[in-house]
């Protein structure tokens, strides 16, 4: 079975920092693109950045660019993203996907973790 | 990058069809037949269902169909269930520097 399980969330102050990590089990992770998506309480999905299956190229969304950084550890089946200078509007269950078909090229978002929660306030 | 416009809500009767919009620009849903739904319970991760505008992945149920016409991508809930009800966003992918670009999302409501 394919899973998705995120961790690392949490309370964290403006300006802080925190590293979000997303293990991957029942599929062949170096094969595949991944991403982030953010959905703030009660709002709509964003979706934040993407990685290419072998990591050499990287995508985010303007809310974010130089502040996150997405990675991934093939040998670890993991997908990282490294937030700094977090701000409160950045709170928000973070969710990892997959990216089967075309990957970074239009590939569907499937499957989704369950998600991890990031507060961000003082 | 703004967000594809989807209508706030939408409600059907059991057993009725209803269709959820989701309109872009050329430089998303009418550039490129990338438009993929999904499904959110309250409180639980979002579900693909529909990819590639119409194709349906394995298990999702045929009462599910995508379309898209210029820069209007559409998704039908034919025989509308009770299970049906829950969050529902379009998304699609963009040429602008944000890769994907998702819908403001709709809420689906059985009476």
């Amino acid at each position: 079975e394919v899973q998705l399980l995120e961790s690392g969330g949490g309370l964290v102050q403006p300006g802080g920092s925190l590293r979000l990590s997303c293990a991957a089990s029942g599929f062949t992770f170096s094969t595949y693109a991944m991403t982030w998506v953010r959905q703030a309480p009660g709002k709509g999905l964003e979706w934040v950045s993407a990685i290419r299956s072998g990591g050499d190229r990287m995508y985010y969304a303007d809310s974010v660019k130089g502040r996150f950084t997405i990675s991934r550890d093939n040998p670890k089946n993991t997908l990282y993203v490294q937030m700094n200078s977090l701000r409160a509007e950045d709170t928000a269950v973070y969710y990892c996907a997959r990216v089967p078909g075309r990957g970074t090229k239009g590939g569907w978002l499937d499957p989704w973790g369950q998600g991890t929660l990031v507060t961000v306030s003082s | 990058q703004s967000a594809l416009t989807q209508p706030a809500s939408v409600s059907g009767s059991p057993g009725q069809s209803i269709t959820i919009s989701c309109t872009g620009t050329s430089s998303d849903v009418g550039g490129y037949n990338y438009v993929s739904w999904y499904q959110q319970y309250p409180g639980k991760a979002p579900k693909l269902m529909i990819y590639d505008v119409s194709n349906r992945p394995s298990g999702v149920s045929n009462r599910f169909s995508g379309s898209k016409s210029g820069n209007t991508a559409s998704l039908t809930i034919s025989g509308l269930q009770a299970e049906d009800e829950a969050d529902y966003y379009c998304s699609s992918y963009t040429s602008s520097s944000s890769l994907y670009v998702f819908g403001t999302g709709t809420k689906v409501t059985v009476l």
